[in-house]
């Protein structure tokens, strides 16, 4: 079954400092996805950034990058120079590929403050 | 621009009441997803459907049940709203994984209270 699993509920970082957030999951596929999505107060949640894993290189975005490591299921998302608006929630979520469905299984979520 | 659209914000019902939660998508996406978020659970997946009439129970389907008579709306129903379904829910759709994008998008949520 798909799981995933964020053990960080919260997380602080200063402004313009370097913080990491953990997210483990567990798949039976070989071919899947997975994702960081961002909560702001507003509540829209908003894509980051995206892995396909059958790609080895980590995707970046901009002061956004991850960290993959397939053999651990493991998917960490780097958030580099901190700013104010980067404090939310944050999720990791993953799909499996092989499905034509797509079911979208998400973690339960790291609220991250940023001190200035 | 990509758009998912609920039709309330927030909402207030009481007890025993049938609650209708719509969702509308304008991309053409095959799945759509109800997701309900409480704090320290995360999103759960309730129902999702991905082709029109079609849909599978996710991991808390108890209390709940979807329609999906167009491709682009999907509508949540709470049979006999109870207190314990006091919470923010959340619509998404996506393209099939397959596709090559299956990231989703999502509404802006709707916070239910059930008094």
């Amino acid at each position: 079954a798909q799981t995933v699993t964020q053990s960080q509920p919260e997380m602080s970082v200063q402004e313009a400092e370097t913080v990491t957030l953990s997210c483990t999951y567990d798949t039976s596929e070989s071919d899947y996805y997975l994702f960081w999505y961002k909560q702001p107060p507003s509540r829209q949640m908003i894509l980051v950034i995206r892995q396909e894993a059958y790609k080895q290189q980590n995707a970046t975005e901009n002061r956004f990058s991850v960290n993959f490591q397939k053999a651990a299921k493991s998917f960490s998302l780097k958030i580099s120079d901190s700013q104010l608006g980067d404090a939310a929630m944050y999720f990791c979520a993953h799909v499996e590929s092989s499905s034509n469905t797509g079911k979208l299984i998400f973690g339960q979520g790291t609220t991250l403050q940023v001190k200035p | 621009d990509v758009k998912v659209t609920q039709s309330s914000r927030y909402l207030v019902k009481r007890t025993g009441e049938k609650v209708f939660l719509e969702c509308v998508q304008d991309m053409d996406h095959e799945n759509m997803f109800w997701y309900r978020q409480d704090p320290g659970l995360g999103l759960r997946l309730i129902y999702f459907s991905y082709d029109v009439k079609m849909k599978e129970k996710g991991d808390i389907p108890e209390g709940y049940s979807v329609s999906r008579e167009k491709k682009e709306r999907f509508s949540l129903i709470l049979e006999s709203a109870s207190t314990n379904q006091t919470s923010m829910y959340l619509c998404a759709s996506s393209l099939f994984a397959g596709q090559g994008r299956p990231e989703a998008f999502f509404g802006q949520g709707t916070r239910l209270t059930v008094v």
